[in-house]
């Protein structure tokens, strides 16, 4: 257990389901991220909170949407995806985000397919 | 446009001997630069990193090299172990804002041979 924790492991969806991602962390950290990690290309950051607020949002369809109701816990609200979505999810934390010296601590992901 | 590059995307190595992971970036801005180490079904884990101010940084059995006017890094497993099969990423940032965000390459899967 690297202290950040991801729900579902894995999560089969249908084109018009909804679904939520879940993160959790109990580091102390107040920075959070979202990646996207598809076959044969890099970890894609889709999103990024610190202290609770979204800073970033790297072009992400809407079909996506975060949610951080506090510092510990992240969500992905996931509805009306389309089979080219199904990846690993991976949340990650940090301290901070001014600078990334000591890395993020990634979750062990949520594999999604959608059918 | 990728900013982290690893071009090899597998490499295979002997039980003992060294295991050469390599890295290029293009964007100046960078500064600082992370290897991460990746079992399947798990999340990435932090391995080793180096500051721009540096060209050297060692850890046991990995040292991370940077040639910042290559913009090239390397990392180095001496001697290779089969537990460090693994994806390995490389990963660079810069500071502040969004430069402060890490951006990852797309991985190399180390096999190293018992």
């Amino acid at each position: 257990e690297t202290g950040v924790t991801q729900t579902p492991r894995h999560l089969v969806m249908g084109m018009t389901n909804k679904k939520s991602l879940k993160c959790e962390q109990h580091l102390g950290h107040n920075a959070m991220y979202w990646y996207k990690q598809s076959a044969k290309k890099p970890l894609e950051l889709m999103f990024v909170y610190s202290l609770e607020e979204r800073v970033e949002n790297n072009s992400v369809p809407s079909r996506f949407s975060p949610e951080c109701p506090n510092s510990s816990h992240l969500f992905l609200h996931l509805h009306t995806l389309q089979p080219e979505d199904s990846a690993l999810y991976l949340c990650a934390s940090s301290h901070g985000r001014d600078r990334a010296n000591y890395g993020y601590t990634f979750g062990s992901g949520t594999r999604l397919t959608v059918v | 446009d990728q900013q982290v590059k690893q071009n090899s995307p597998s490499l295979s190595v002997q039980e003992g001997r060294i295991s050469i992971l390599n890295c290029d970036y293009t964007n100046s801005m960078f500064d600082y630069f992370l290897w991460y180490k990746k079992y399947p079904a798990e999340g990435p884990t932090f391995l080793i990193s180096i500051s721009s101010i540096k060209d050297k940084n060692e850890d046991g059995r990995f040292t991370v090299f940077l040639n910042k006017s290559a913009k090239h890094l390397s990392l180095h497993i001496v001697p290779s172990q089969p537990g460090d099969s693994a994806v390995y990423f490389c990963a660079a940032s810069g500071y502040g804002g969004s430069q402060g965000n890490l951006i990852f390459g797309k991985g190399t899967k180390l096999s190293v041979k018992p």
